[in-house]
């Protein structure tokens, strides 16, 4: 049972052009959610975060939108550039003891093309 | 310097036979985790220790046997492998109170 959803499993946008990825949950217990990015053959780097008190959270060309309502979030990249090409990753965390568990998407990988 | 370093990068091994992936963060991190990502891209976590200490244990056969010889370090042994068992493994790291996980670049393991 996926936790975390990641339905669209590629996308691809014109450079200067937004992207938009999204992420759908299922456990309201999270509270706390995380988008990674990763390129071939690196591990998942951290792109931004959104704690579930919080709506929106800005970073540059990146902003993270969260529903709780809907128990959805999305990322928006705006202008997206060719180096964002890269796969995506939504994760939730939830407690899990004295520790924090992140549960992780299936990914999105994202074509800029220039 | 590497935050998170992973050896060997690429492990191709036959069945049966036992082999060790090394971990290892200079980033201070008192938390550490094994992730494996199979075919399927999911990234799905292991183990987590914090101080040397097992926190969490996933349903994980236990062929796998993760070893945290200190904060620093978390090494992952694998006997008797099997084809299944193909798939890229990552280590992260992160601070008790912080969410962010930094990972390793991944050891891509080849079961023939």
């Amino acid at each position: 049972d996926q936790q975390v959803k990641q339905n669209s499993p590629s996308l691809s946008v014109q450079e200067g052009r937004i992207s938009i990825l999204n992420c759908d949950y299922t456990n309201s217990m999270f509270d706390y959610f995380l988008w990674y990015k990763k390129y071939p053959a690196e591990g998942p780097t951290f792109l931004i975060s959104i704690s579930s008190i919080k709506d929106k959270n800005e970073d540059g060309r990146f902003t993270v939108f969260l529903n709780k309502s809907a128990k959805h979030l999305s990322l928006h990249i705006v202008p997206s550039q060719p180096g964002d090409s890269a796969v995506y990753f939504c994760a939730a965390s939830a407690r899990a003891g004295n520790n924090r568990k992140l549960i992780w998407g299936l990914g999105t990988s994202l074509a800029v093309n220039p | 310097d590497t935050a998170v370093s992973q050896t060997p990068k690429y492990l191709v091994t036959q069945m049966g036979n036992d082999k060790s992936i090394k971990c290892e963060q200079n980033l201070g991190h008192d938390t550490m985790y094994w992730y494996k990502q199979d075919s399927k891209k999911f990234l799905k976590i292991m183990f987590s220790y914090n101080n040397k200490e097992l926190i969490i244990n996933e349903t994980v056969p236990n062929r796998f046997s993760p070893k945290s010889p200190d904060k620093a370090h978390l090494n992952l042994h694998i006997n008797s492998l099997e084809l299944g068992d193909s798939a890229v493994y990552f280590c992260a790291s992160r601070f008790q109170g912080s969410w962010e996980q930094f990972f390793g670049p991944g050891t891509r393991l080849t079961v023939l």
